[in-house]
């Protein structure tokens, strides 16, 4: 298997601008988590996945972020309309299942707002 | 909610030394503790984990151990080298689910030869 795949590797967009992430997980992991990471919050969750249906989204800084699950093999984060401190890298996780089980990451989306 | 500390935030040790690094959590329900390894320009990757029912786990130079009472736990690299010079997270589980973590906010481990 290839990981989990996050694209674009990077993105440079203006403010104000819709910013969209991807992600596809492991295939067979039932678990999916966005984080975002910056230096000064370090890694942070901003929402989870268990079998396509969001668990928690208590992480999402705003109103302005959006994640969605279609299917098993696809997730999207979407920043609308996207603002200079919503730079940072964001990553995508899977794991098999909820319960105590390895996540893995993908190597994120750099994300910068300018 | 759940919270994770983290310490050093560097350390720098010589080749062959060991290293530890500490972290303490608030909730006591959590039960999974894993810690990632981070190179420059990559997402986290795993290099070891503990749960709960278990107090210390051993994997070659690595070794993580769990105080539940205290609730800390530690990470310890023995013989160091180069190639483990990278940032060192720990995390602890968000309850209930067991894999949603909330993370330590890293060591910058260098290791000179």
């Amino acid at each position: 298997d290839a990981g989990v795949i996050q694209s674009p590797r990077h993105e440079v967009t203006e403010m104000g601008q819709e910013v969209t992430l991807r992600c596809k997980p492991i295939s067979g992991h039932n678990s999916l988590f966005w984080y975002r990471q910056t230096m000064m919050r370090g890694l942070e969750l901003l929402i989870y996945f268990n079998n396509n249906v969001p668990i928690d989204d208590s992480g999402m800084p705003e109103d302005r972020f959006s994640a969605k699950m279609p299917n098993a093999s696809f997730s999207t984060l979407k920043i609308q309309p996207s603002e200079p401190r919503d730079s940072a890298v964001y990553f995508c996780a899977s794991s098999l299942s909820a319960q105590n089980t390895e996540a893995f990451f993908g190597q994120g989306t750099r994300l910068t707002v300018v | 909610g759940e919270n994770v500390e983290q310490h050093p935030s560097t350390l720098s040790v010589q080749e062959g030394d060991s290293a530890v690094i500490k972290c303490t959590y608030s909730d006591s329900a959590s039960n999974y503790f894993p810690w990632y390894k981070q190179e420059l320009g990559k997402g986290p990757q795993l290099i070891i984990d503990i749960r709960s029912n278990v107090g210390e786990k051993k994997d070659q130079r690595i070794a993580v151990t769990l105080n539940k009472t205290a609730k800390h736990f530690s990470l310890h690299i023995t013989e160091t080298q180069p190639e483990d010079s990278a940032v060192y997270f720990c995390a602890a589980s968000i309850p209930p689910a067991g894999t949603a973590l909330i993370f330590g906010k890293g060591t910058t481990l260098s290791v000179s030869s």
